[in-house]
């Protein structure tokens, strides 16, 4: 059972549309990070969200931490085929040291 | 030098033979890790070091070695793998474990590992 939850798992759609991306867990976290990983390639940081209800824009992507920090989404505004990778959320939970990733959404921006 | 660097980028090695994964950051990040990414799969991890001490080890099998001769270096020490051992694996280090910070973890580009 994967402790974090992202929906959907795949996602195509044209260049110049919005999506949004959902991370959900019955856990508390600490913080939530967004990660952004290429073919080939580790995974990089895009946001670290702390306080719950916070909101984080990075240009054309909105990231937001639910109240109860048991929750995030991330929301690109017109998508861009750059944009394409596997987008993975991943928290530690509160007295431990582990970051666990959760299960990725995998998007693919059609030009 | 804000990177983390892994080598090989790519291995092939026998059931019987013994090789080594090697990483490196000169970031002045205290906490280092090991991860294991299968593919389509997200990454999941194997073990964390911090100031050059393992403090976590989940449950990975004795043919997995790990070894933090510096706080720059993090080694991975392979031993009698077996074929569903290949992947992906990642190396990433942090200002302190745990979240690492608002900077978060930074990842090497990894070692993509076949066991034959």
């Amino acid at each position: 059972t994967q402790l974090l939850e992202q929906s959907p798992q795949f996602l195509s759609i044209q260049e110049g549309e919005n999506l949004t991306v959902y991370c959900n867990s019955s856990s508390v976290f600490s913080s939530l990070q967004w990660y952004r990983q290429e073919p080939g390639e580790g995974p990089v940081l895009l946001v670290t969200v702390v306080t719950g209800g916070e909101v984080k824009k990075l240009k054309r992507l909105t990231f937001q931490f639910g109240d109860a920090r048991k929750d995030s989404s991330l929301h690109i505004t017109a998508a861009q085929p750059g944009d394409t990778g596997l987008y993975l959320c991943a928290g530690v939970r509160d007295s431990s040291y582990k970051l666990i990733f959760g299960s990725g959404t995998r998007l693919l921006v059609r030009p | 030098d804000t990177e983390v660097t892994q080598t090989p980028k790519h291995l092939v090695m026998g059931m019987t033979n013994k090789k080594s994964l090697k990483c490196e950051q000169h970031m002045g990040h205290r906490a280092m890790y090991w991860y294991k990414q299968k593919a389509k799969k997200p990454p999941e991890l194997m073990f964390v070091y911090s100031y050059e001490k393992l403090s976590i080890n989940e449950s990975v099998p004795s043919r997995f070695s790990p070894e933090c001769p510096n706080s720059s270096l993090l080694n991975l020490h392979l031993h009698a793998l077996q074929p569903e051992d290949s992947a992906l694996y990642l190396c990433a280090s942090s200002q302190d474990r745990g979240t690492g910070g608002a900077g978060g973890y930074t990842f090497g580009s990894g070692t993509r590992l076949t066991v034959v």
